[in-house]
């Protein structure tokens, strides 16, 4: 199983619908972050979670909403879908190993919104 | 606001010669961080680099780090088709504990 596990892979939504992203994790770190890839645009932070009780706004926060249900799983939610939210969307994990700080990604979730 | 820029955003190269992938960040950091894309893919982590002078190393990939300059480069050796990706550099500002990332870097290695 992978480190990161981000479900669904795909997913085609219309407007205005209610979606949710979900991401659960096996490596027992605290932080987890939710990004989205536009091409040309890199990676932008959408929110990120220190520990479950904490939960923080990242760049591009506007339209989502997110939820740490445990340490282990880290939902993204998109209340209201609207075509510009189309993206690859990837969750990640980051935490010390073997000396350096890392951060882990999941396999990602193209969410294309019609 | 940490800023970071990458150049050329499209690289195509020749197989067997030398090129080089250059990322600027705008602000102190503390750690900078390159990963390789493939298409449709996850990221994959290349290397990590934490204090000035820092330069690292993996098969045909040589990554430095002058943080003076504020300045990362990622030296591609002999570059061979396996190396076609996207590669992008990010940034950990102040012990943020959050990337920031440059907009990749597309490269395309032909014969």
């Amino acid at each position: 199983d992978a480190d990161v596990t981000q479900t669904p892979r795909n997913r085609i939504t219309k407007t205005g619908k209610r979606i949710m992203l979900e991401c659960s994790q096996t490596k027992g770190h605290d932080r987890m972050y939710w990004y989205r890839q536009d091409p040309g645009l890199g990676l932008r932070l959408i929110y990120y979670s220190f520990d479950v009780k904490d939960i923080n706004k990242g760049e591009i926060s506007d339209g989502y909403s997110v939820s740490r249900q445990a340490q282990a799983k880290f939902s993204l939610s998109l209340e209201s879908a609207i075509p510009n939210q189309t993206a690859l969307y990837f969750c990640a994990t980051s935490d010390f190993e073997g000396g350096d700080y890392g951060y882990t990604f999941g396999s990602g979730t193209r969410l294309t919104v019609v | 606001e940490l800023k970071v820029e990458q150049n050329p955003l499209f690289l195509s190269m020749q197989e067997g010669k030398n090129y080089t992938i250059y990322c600027n960040y705008s602000t102190t950091s503390d750690r900078l961080y390159w990963y390789r894309q493939d298409p449709g893919k996850s990221l994959e982590s290349l290397f990590v680099l934490l204090s000035n002078g820092a330069v690292k190393q993996e098969g045909r990939l040589m990554a430095s780090l002058d943080t003076k300059a504020r300045l990362s480069t990622l030296h591609i050796t002999a570059a061979v088709h396996d190396l076609s990706a996207t590669y992008f550099c990010a940034v950990d500002y102040l012990n943020d504990y959050k990337l920031s990332f440059g907009a990749g870097t597309t490269v395309t290695v032909r014969a």
